[in-house]
């Protein structure tokens, strides 16, 4: 089995950085993705982490640790559009199916 | 291109009905998965599809569940003596070959009443 935690909600300021964490438990890892989701839409993706390090990408940034199980995914300059849940998912197997944590809702106040 | 489409948006129905949902994945995705997301929780997995052959349905909750893919583009999901506890979104995701970025649908949120 393979378990996937991630705080459930957190609050920033617009123009802060906030750092959403992951942890994962899993076998045959192929790689950790971050989605966002807005209410009542598609997940979006946003980064992909395969090997250790992070990865930047704008205002978002992500890293990965696959000896400690764990990633974490940053945004900088927190707009107010940026409120909405942000799914991590292990990606595992030769389908490469997603196994995703159960979100974190960030809300951004003004 | 356009993006990965599904119909029905919303789908009502009474317990014990079958219904069909659908997925039109990006164009020349050879990959597609539908997963199911209830409140509160992140999308789980269904089924995955290389092309025309389900190379994974380990995800399936029982054997009410179904899909098809037999172009290997347009994927239906069927569900047959629908039960209260089928309610949720259920998305489908398309990715150009199985070890790329998944891409999701908007997804179909099913009601059984």
């Amino acid at each position: 089995g393979q378990n996937i935690d991630q705080p459930t909600e957190m609050t920033a300021t617009e123009g802060a950085i906030v750092q959403i964490n992951c942890t994962y438990q899993t076998s045959g890892f192929n790689g950790l993705f971050w989605y966002q989701q807005h209410a009542g839409e598609a997940p979006t993706f946003l980064s992909y982490n395969v090997l250790d390090g992070l990865e930047e990408k704008g205002r978002f940034s992500s890293f990965l640790s696959r000896s400690k199980g764990y990633s974490y995914l940053l945004l900088k300059e927190l707009q107010m559009k940026d409120s909405a849940s942000y799914l991590c998912a292990v990606s595992k197997g030769s389908a490469r199916q997603l196994t995703f944590g159960s979100g974190t809702q960030l809300t951004v106040l003004p | 291109g356009a993006g990965v489409s599904q119909t029905p948006s919303n789908k009502v129905t009474e317990k014990g009905k079958y219904v069909e949902l659908r997925c039109d994945p990006i164009s020349g995705h050879t990959a597609l998965y539908w997963y199911r997301q209830s409140l509160g929780q992140g999308p789980e997995f269904l089924i995955y599809f290389q092309g025309t052959g389900a190379a994974d349905d380990s995800g399936l909750p029982n054997d009410r569940f179904f899909a098809v893919r037999p172009e290997g583009s347009v994927s239906t999901l069927k569900i047959q003596r629908t039960e209260r506890g089928d309610s949720a979104v259920y998305l489908c995701a398309s990715s150009l070959h199985v070890q790329e970025t998944q891409y999701f649908g908007p997804g179909t949120r099913l009601l059984v009443l």
